[in-house]
């Protein structure tokens, strides 16, 4: 199947500063992303969906100017944390799509944030 | 609410029992259904999905499930599970946009 990678896998940093996670689809042309958080024993709860060359599209409850998306390519779109706080450390996980929009997502490894 | 629900939060089994998992969800319409599974330590990967014709779909590693329309359901089954199944397994639905709902998960412990 087709590969998403994530980088990094984890990362900590301080609180107050900002940590941007890269997603690429390896061999093929993602037109859309998606970003997850995930909570310990919880599922995987979308945050925002971005279509190349537009604006993501957050879900409710999703601050847009704390969590960063830019997909400025079919191949790689970043998350990126601003402000980094405590409640903010969680495990992100993107994953991508194809042009069929009911296709199946491949996912990235998952990226374990953890803000000291 | 709309919602994806998977019964069993931690199942233990023994080498050769037979697997089912539970999932619900609660959307009408039209739903594209997936089971995806999660090994230690690495990233979710595609078992198997439905989106029309035979209900039973069979996917890899000897997995399959039944879509139930009337009961709302996609169990996933195997007959005969191994200590290598030990993972935590994900029920998703597709709304056919971009919206992907996932269960909570149920984690599989497959004792050797």
């Amino acid at each position: 199947g087709a590969v998403v990678s994530q980088h990094p896998s984890w990362v900590i940093c301080k609180s107050g500063t900002s940590v941007k996670i890269e997603c690429r689809s390896l061999d093929f042309q993602a037109t859309t992303m998606f970003w997850y958080r995930q909570f310990p024993k919880q599922s995987l709860m979308l945050m925002a969906t971005s279509n190349e060359g537009s604006k993501a599209t957050y879900e409710q409850g999703v601050e847009k100017d704390k969590f960063l998306i830019n997909h400025a390519s079919l191949t790689l779109s970043t998350l990126t944390v601003t402000s980094a706080h405590p409640e903010d450390s969680s495990f992100y996980i993107c994953s991508a799509r194809g042009a069929q929009v009911t296709g199946e997502l491949f996912f990235g490894e998952g990226s374990r944030l953890t803000v000291l | 609410a709309q919602s994806v629900s998977q019964h069993n939060h931690h199942v233990i089994l023994s080498e050769a029992a037979s697997l089912e998992l539970g999932c619900n969800y609660s959307y009408g319409g039209t739903v594209n259904l997936f089971w995806y599974v999660q090994y230690p330590g690495q990233h979710l990967q595609l078992l198997l999905k439905y989106f029309s014709g035979d209900p039973l779909v069979k996917g890899i590693k000897g997995f399959e499930a039944e879509f139930i329309k009337s009961k709302f359901s996609f169990n996933l089954r195997k007959p005969s599970v191994q200590w290598s199944d030990t993972a935590e397994y994900f029920c998703a639905v597709n709304l056919g946009n971009n919206d992907m709902r996932f269960g909570a998960g149920t984690r599989l412990t497959v004792k050797p």
